[in-house]
């Protein structure tokens, strides 16, 4: 199984612009979620969502957009890219938070740079 | 606010001391917890996790502790070893339904032989 696959790795983005982050699993979970680690920190949830078609806001949702219309997706879009928005952002998905684990699978990581 | 968070932002060990990262967490209301590993440059990966209505769960070497009376959690590493050697995270759930998982900012643990 390819787990939790986020692209692109690695991404520089000049300020104003514009870009979506892509995140796919194909373990058949209900939740996926994209937290942010800035350098030495821990993780920040931006959003969330429990299916298809419903999303929520995390700690840090501000500048950031999220859609969800299938079970396997989950794209973050970045509009107007800050430098603030630096960061390495982690996809994780997990088949419920309140079955017998709550287990997340993470993806490798996104890093991101907004010079 | 209400938050989660550590108390020792680094903890160094010798090569088979138990090793002992503690975690303050200030929501009363939160009912299940996580304790994850981050090696550098990969994403978290899951060690162990605990409900609120359990004090105590052993895995492979590890062991969570919750004591709710004071909002106190504490992973315990038995002979560590230095692929131990790592950033560790602990997690609650908040929201809905408890499906927002909210990590700590972590505490570095070094392992020298």
């Amino acid at each position: 199984n390819a787990g939790v696959t986020q692209t692109p790795k690695f991404r520089i983005l000049k300020i104003g612009q514009s870009m979506t982050l892509q995140c796919a699993q194909d373990m058949n979970h209900n939740y996926m979620y994209w937290y942010r680690q800035d350098p030495g920190m821990g993780l920040k949830l931006i959003y969330y969502s429990v299916g298809a078609g419903i999303t929520d806001k995390g700690e840090v949702p501000n500048g950031y957009n999220v859609s969800r219309s299938t079970t396997e997706d989950f794209p973050l879009r970045l509009e107007l890219a800050a430098p603030s928005q630096t960061s390495v952002y982690f996809c994780a998905s997990s088949y419920s938070m309140t079955a017998n684990t709550g287990e997340l699978f993470f993806g490798e990581g996104s890093r991101l740079t907004v010079l | 606010g209400e938050s989660v968070g550590l108390h020792l932002p680094t903890l160094s060990v010798q090569e088979g001391d138990n090793s002992i990262i503690n975690c303050a967490y200030s929501n009363s209301a939160s009912d299940y917890f996580i304790w994850y590993k981050q090696e550098s440059g990969k994403g978290p990966q899951f060690i162990i996790d605990i409900r609120s209505n359990m004090d105590k769960r052993q895995g492979q070497r590890v062991t969570v502790l919750l004591n709710k009376t004071v909002k106190h959690l504490s992973l315990q590493i038995a002979a560590t070893q230095p692929g131990d050697s790592a950033v560790y995270f602990c997690a609650e759930t908040r929201g809905q339904a408890g499906t927002a998982l909210i990590f700590g900012k972590g505490t570095t643990l070094s392992v020298s032989s």
